[in-house]
């Protein structure tokens, strides 16, 4: 089945800086990558994904990129606020398997 | 309601013990999941229904899971004789058609706190 890497763990930058988050998948037939924030003792929500067709998607201070050969994603959020402190999760789902798979989780913190 | 809603919100039990959680999806949802999730952990796929019947049940520990959505719209996840390792919040999400549809996103409940002592 598949398997989702995610790194680092934990994160802290300074408010305003930019922060990256890491994910590799080990199945190549997956093709939908979203990303959820989960704050504490909240629901995960949906903050972006993209699809196998393109490499990179943005909306305004968050931005995923895909590499599809390399089997990795990534999500980069610029000028960070401290709203933006939470764990953030990256998943993978297959065509033909509609559940996805969850990374372990980054743990971002901003400090102001 | 609007949203996913699961019940109850927290339960303690004691071990042996048998408990049933209940999820609630968005009405219209075809898409129904149950995920677990430990302290620290990513969220861990049990099983996903679409419609009435169970799509996909890989993700089971052990046959004392077991979970039902008679009517394709309420799901109840059945955990026998539980055991302290089941201690975890039980996470349930809808999802119009299926994550990696064209409405994939699914949409997360705030979870049942399950604490077995």
């Amino acid at each position: 089945g598949e398997n989702v890497e995610q790194h680092p763990s934990t994160l802290s930058v300074q408010e305003g800086d930019s922060a990256v988050i890491k994910c590799t998948y080990s199945d190549s037939a997956s093709n939908y990558f979203p990303w959820y924030k989960q704050e504490l003792g909240k629901r995960p929500q949906l903050i972006i994904d993209i699809r196998s067709n393109v490499g990179e998607k943005k909306d305004q201070r968050i931005a995923v990129t895909l590499n599809k050969t390399a089997k990795h994603f990534s999500l980069h959020i610029t000028e960070t606020q401290p709203e933006d402190s939470a764990v953030y999760f990256c998943a993978a789902s297959g065509a033909g398997r509609r559940a996805l798979t969850f990374g372990s989780g980054t743990r971002l913190q901003v400090q102001p | 309601g609007a949203g996913v809603s699961q019940t109850p919100s927290n339960k303690v039990t004691e071990k042996g013990k048998y408990v049933e959680l209940r999820c609630d999806p968005i009405s219209g949802h075809t898409a129904l999941y149950w995920y677990r999730q430990s302290l620290g952990q990513g969220p861990e796929f049990l099983i996903y229904f679409q419609g009435t019947g169970a799509a996909d049940d890989s993700g089971l520990p052990n046959d004392r899971f077991f979970a039902v959505r008679p009517e394709g719209s309420v799901s109840t996840l059945k955990i026998q004789r539980t055991e302290r390792g089941d201690s975890a919040v039980y996470l349930c999400a809808s999802s119009l058609t299926g994550a990696g549809g064209n409405t994939g996103e699914l949409f997360f409940g705030e979870g049942s706190r399950l604490t077995v002592l």
